[in-house]
């Protein structure tokens, strides 16, 4: 079955860099995403990965795949206060629907 | 130049009512979609519509019923609300595979 797991909380301080990492079991998904979500706000997708690139870099966003291990990761660099929230990692399952973790709580303190 | 809204944002209601959701997308996109986020924030797929057409259908009571007039609108309807009901329901729209996009979430209370 499809399955997406990540740890549940993060804590740094800022300036520091910001790594949340995510597995997951379909080993078919062809693209794997990062949304955001800030206290009671919705989804802001963050970057998204096809299933034939091993990294992908959008400013202080870094995301890494290793489709072997079905491992997926999201490096936030420097990150700042602002970037507080719950990050959830999605695998795209069958018939276009998400199927999301539990979603990281990242903590940034000053 | 909302992509996706919904309304209403909260909804508090009682017990045993039966209660709307409406969604609408203005991305010309083909497919649309209800998730339900628990207390918890677990995020999980209800239903999928495709060009109106229902693609998905999650282990959900059948209280639940969505309902979508055209391409660019997915509304669901609850019948006789339970506690358990309540959580944040999202809408959300892709045009086929692409990525999605989210409204900004209706918060459910049932009392």
């Amino acid at each position: 079955g499809e399955d997406v797991e990540q740890s549940l909380f993060l804590s740094v301080r800022e300036g520091d860099s910001s790594v949340i990492n995510c597995t997951y079991t379909d080993s078919s998904s062809t693209y794997l995403y990062w949304y955001k979500q800030e206290p009671g706000a919705g989804l802001q997708l963050l970057t998204y990965i096809f299933s034939n690139m091993d990294m992908k870099q959008d400013q202080r966003l870094t995301v890494l795949l290793n489709k072997k291990d079905k491992h997926l990761s999201l490096r936030i660099a420097d990150t700042q206060t602002g970037d507080s929230a719950i990050y959830f990692c999605a695998e795209r399952g069958k018939k276009t629907a998400l199927i999301f973790g539990k979603g990281t709580t990242l903590s940034v303190s000053s | 130049d909302t992509a996706v809204s919904q309304t209403p944002k909260y909804l508090v209601t009682q017990m045993g009512n039966d209660k709307s959701i409406k969604c609408e997308q203005n991305l010309g996109h083909d497919t649309m979609y209800w998730y339900k986020q628990d207390s918890k924030k677990f995020l999980k797929i209800m239903f999928s519509y495709n060009n109106k057409e229902l693609i998905i259908n999650e282990t959900v009571p059948n209280r639940f019923s969505p309902k979508s007039p055209d391409k660019a609108h997915l509304n669901l309807h609850i019948n006789s609300l339970e506690l358990g009901d309540s959580a944040v329901y999202f809408c959300a729209s892709s045009q086929a595979y692409n990525e999605q996009f989210f409204g900004p979430g209706t918060r459910l209370t049932v009392l």
